[in-house]
């Protein structure tokens, strides 16, 4: 089935360590987002990228950085610098930038702190 | 900058009942407009979109909305819930032209009670 996969489902992280949330597609789409969610405030974008090894930051990417070395994966990792991780962290894809763009979300990985 | 405001955070309703899940945006240019849906502990699926043309969309399991440009506005409508539609719902926003991100509200949650 073609799809996206994000892995693991529920990460914990202890205090100063980086952890790395895995996003893999088969979808063969160029595009590939990351969105971390938290309760009552939407879907806020971390970084997305258009194309392999090409990366943007979005609206809140400190604390975070990402990698694009194969169309099918696009990790996120949460750095130690990230002080509020805890959250619903969602990867999304899609198959072109432009009005008829649908984005395509895997399930998520919900990252908390101990 | 486009921005989107969903101005109910929780709705509930009773089974059979109909539905009105109230978006308004500000965009100082043109956009397209979505309502993505979110069932618990999942990713996001699209509902509909408005792209241009008719400005009453049609989309998946029974639901419609209507574009107002005047009054800004793009509320989404089911004449009657089922228990299975209980869910988050997110509109969203991406300005026409360029490569321009899509911009998400806050959501809304719904509950249908029996």
């Amino acid at each position: 089935d073609g799809g996206i996969t994000q892995s693991p489902k529920y990460l914990f992280r202890k205090e100063g360590q980086n952890v790395t949330l895995s996003c893999e597609q088969n979808l063969n789409h160029d595009a590939m987002y990351w969105y971390r969610q938290d309760p009552g405030q939407g879907l806020r974008l971390i970084y997305y990228s258009q194309i392999v090894n090409d990366f943007q930051k979005g609206d809140i990417a400190e604390g975070y950085s990402v990698s694009r070395e194969k169309k099918e994966s696009f990790p996120l990792t949460v750095t130690s610098a990230q002080k509020n991780p805890t959250a619903f962290y969602l990867c999304a894809s899609s198959i072109a930038r432009g009005p008829n763009e649908k984005l395509f979300f895997g399930s998520g990985t919900q990252l908390s702190v101990l | 900058a486009q921005s989107v405001t969903q101005l109910d955070s929780q709705v509930p309703v009773f089974e059979e009942a109909p539905v009105e899940l109230r978006c308004n945006y500000s965009s100082s240019v043109s956009v397209y407009l979505f309502w993505y849906v979110q069932y618990p502990n999942q990713g996001l699926q699209l509902l509909l979109k408005y792209l241009s043309g008719s400005t009453l969309v049609k989309g998946i399991n029974g639901f419609e909305a209507e574009f107002n440009k005047s009054q800004t506005s793009f509320h989404l409508r089911k004449p009657s819930v089922h228990i299975s539609d209980t869910a988050e719902y997110f509109c969203a926003v991406k300005a026409q032209g360029g490569s321009e991100k899509l911009v998400f509200g806050k959501g809304t949650k719904l509950t249908v009670n029996p």
